[in-house]
């Protein structure tokens, strides 16, 4: 089992604020993964990297960045946060090879006022 | 395209109910896998299956089975005497792999609610 950490858990803060939503993990993987999921419940991808130095636009438009400088480290920052990025933003990763299943981490709420 | 469909938004039983949750998918793929996620109202994503396109072996785990037929690209999960603790938001997912990347294509979830 794969063992991933996401932090904050929850977030409120207000508009044009600059924030960054940590996700770690200890299982070495090489594929580490962004989504968003809104209330509705519908999961989106935002962004993904398949190794260090590596990220690409998942499937849904964001204004968030992300980088990938470490393996273990996939942080994910809004320059200036609005309402509309308010949601739950989940993180996720897996082993490189075949079809291995996505470990999720426990996700950050985030509300912006 | 590739899609995955979850009919069915939210779902009410009482325990001790067997229920079942639909999932369909299209895919171009003759290789692809398929996976069943739980939500519990905690937010995370417990990771209950995946299953790979060639193997239609239906799979039994306790109380959860899954049935997976190719012929009407179904991969449809069953809970056998529900429990309130199963009571969650549960996705299906198809896996997919074009141009060398790889995503899960999720359904857009069932909610399940079971009362005592």
């Amino acid at each position: 089992e794969a063992d991933i950490y996401q932090t904050p858990r929850y977030l409120v803060i207000g508009t044009g604020k600059k924030i960054t939503l940590e996700c770690s993990q200890t299982m070495g993987h090489d594929k580490m993964y962004w989504y968003q999921q809104d209330p509705g419940m519908e999961l989106h991808l935002i962004h993904y990297s398949y190794g260090v130095n590596s990220t690409e636009k998942g499937d849904l438009s964001s204004e968030s960045t992300v980088s990938r400088i470490r393996t273990e480290h996939f942080p994910l920052t809004l320059e200036s946060a609005r309402p509309s990025h308010t949601s739950q933003y989940l993180c996720a990763s897996r082993a490189g090879q075949g079809y291995n299943e996505q470990f999720f981490g426990p996700g950050t709420r985030l509300t912006v006022l | 395209a590739q899609k995955v469909t979850q009919a069915q938004t939210e779902i009410s039983v009482v325990e001790k109910e067997d229920v079942t949750l639909d999932c369909v998918y299209e895919t171009r793929d003759t290789t692809y896998y398929l996976f069943w996620y739980k939500q519990p109202p905690s937010g995370e994503l417990v990771f209950l299956i995946r299953r790979n396109s060639f193997d239609e072996q239906n799979e039994i785990s306790g109380r959860y089975s899954w049935n997976f037929q190719k012929s009407t690209s179904s991969f449809n999960f069953t809970i056998t005497a529900s429990q309130v603790v199963d009571s969650a938001v549960y996705f299906c997912a198809l896996s997919e792999m074009i141009y060398n990347t790889d995503k899960l294509i999720f359904g857009t979830g069932t909610r399940l609610q079971v009362f005592p």
